[in-house]
């Protein structure tokens, strides 16, 4: 099936490092999404992008649309202990009338202090 | 504000047994999905419905049953459960501004 992946898999950053991830596919989507995970609970959405080129904030993350809509990154400022967690990116597929969400692999990131 | 609720949170079941995982939303929203997530895969899905009545399988289907008889609620059932089937299980209930998942189902197939 399709895939999204994500890089880096995983991440080991210091408070206080802004964090970059991507998430790239071979196909063209039309809206990227990207979530976020804590322990033992379900992943919350932290930002939508619907356009090409778009760039959204949401506090300290910051999300972009890539221009040739096969990519999306995340960048995360300032990082803080609570930024722990693991991050999804997702894109829905279309196939005949109905969409798809389909998930990257996702990127663990953990906080030293 | 439930949004999506998910139940139970744990349950073991034996090889063989069947189960209905509960899925319900307050949101109007027409579109829900069930997940499953394991280790370094991410989540992959199973099963989605675009309205009451209507489902579809997903990337993993095999194993797994679903009805959709009203807007809110989305059952999934394991008719016979192996131990592949162990796993942390998400319903999801989407809208254009997103999916809404609910907290989860770990399940332990022995």
């Amino acid at each position: 099936g399709q895939q999204l992946n994500q890089s880096p898999q995983s991440m080991f950053i210091q408070e206080g490092e802004d964090v970059s991830m991507n998430c790239t596919s071979s196909s063209i989507f039309n809206t990227w999404l990207w979530y976020k995970q804590d322990p033992g609970e379900g992943p919350v959405l932290l930002i939508a992008l619907y356009k090409a080129g778009e760039l959204t904030s949401n506090g300290r993350l910051t999300a972009q649309f890539g221009i040739t809509r096969k990519d999306s990154f995340l960048n995360i400022s300032a990082s803080i202990p609570s930024d722990v967690g693991i991050y999804f990116c997702a894109g829905p597929i279309l196939t005949g009338t109905a969409s798809k969400l389909t998930f990257g692999t996702g990127t663990r990131l953990q906080v030293t202090l | 504000n439930a949004g999506v609720t998910q139940t139970p949170k744990f349950q073991v079941l034996k090889t063989g047994q069947s189960m209905t995982l509960q899925c319900a939303q307050d949101m109007n929203h027409e579109y829900m999905s069930w997940y499953r997530q394991d280790p370094g895969m991410g989540l992959r899905l199973i099963h989605y419905s675009v309205g009451a009545g209507i489902t579809d399988q997903g990337e993993v289907p095999n194993g797994y049953n679903v009805s959709r008889s009203t807007t809110e609620d989305f059952p999934l059932r394991l008719l016979s459960a192996a131990p592949s089937q162990t796993s942390v299980y998400f319903c999801a209930s989407t809208s254009r501004g997103g999916a809404f998942f609910g907290q989860g189902t770990r399940l332990t197939v022995v």
